[in-house]
């Protein structure tokens, strides 16, 4: 969906590198999320945002990090401690009370060299 | 532990046979639910959702999906399958209008 934009699309990462994804929304959302999409097991929460400087841990929050301290951004950095990084990440917003449903970003291919 | 459960991982299915895909959740609390499709090099879309109200949502593309609470299942429907209706379907799960969970998805080849 237009309005959020990950960058880069593909990023290659080496042994014991921090890489970062970039996520920028225009949609004035306040809930941003991100996933990680591995074949066969669907899309896992990383980390989300309800609002600007908080932000809680999902399910698979080890090895990552984020930070929220603009509305408009929502990256996240894939740390050395994350033994399995090779995925496709998604970045989300979340549109209360008119939609109620989630926007998408076109991803990042992360891969390990 | 919680979780959202889509028992089909892959179904194949000929043009114009019927589709029931099957979704089951196990979070308390305030849920609200919703399907989306994801087709080959495209972004995940929404098809239906429900938050209250008559539990047989209807959505784009001829898609429908029941809620049963009492079996805590949210099952996607078509009558008729097309071939453009290959793709991922996945069921999602918002808790508390906080965190919203997905399936691990189903793969839905339709033979022409």
């Amino acid at each position: 969906d237009g309005g959020i934009t990950q960058s880069p699309k593909y990023l290659f990462r080496k042994e014991g590198q921090n890489v970062t994804l970039s996520c920028e929304q225009n949609l004035n959302h306040d809930a941003m999320y991100w996933y990680r999409q591995d074949p066969g097991q669907g899309l896992r929460l990383i980390y989300y945002s309800q609002i600007v400087n908080d932000f809680q841990k999902g399910d698979i929050a080890e090895g990552y990090s984020v930070s929220r301290e603009k509305k408009e951004s929502f990256p996240l950095t894939v740390t050395s401690a994350q033994k399995n990084p090779t995925a496709f990440y998604l970045c989300a917003t979340y549109e209360t009370g008119r939609t109620e449903k989630l926007f998408f970003g076109s991803g990042t291919q992360l891969s390990v060299l | 532990a919680q979780s959202v459960s889509q028992h089909n991982h892959h179904v194949i299915l000929s043009e114009a046979a019927s589709l029931e895909l099957g979704c089951n959740y196990s979070y308390g609390g305030t849920v609200n639910l919703f399907w989306y499709v994801q087709y080959p090099g495209q972004h995940l879309q929404l098809l239906l959702k429900y938050f209250s109200g008559d539990p047989l949502v209807k959505g784009i593309k001829g898609f429908e999906a029941e809620f049963i609470k009492s079996k805590f299942s949210f099952n996607l429907r078509k009558p008729s399958v097309q071939w453009s209706d290959t793709a991922e379907y996945f069921c999602a799960v918002n808790v508390n209008f906080n965190k919203f969970y997905f399936g691990s998805g189903t793969k839905l080849n339709v033979k022409p």
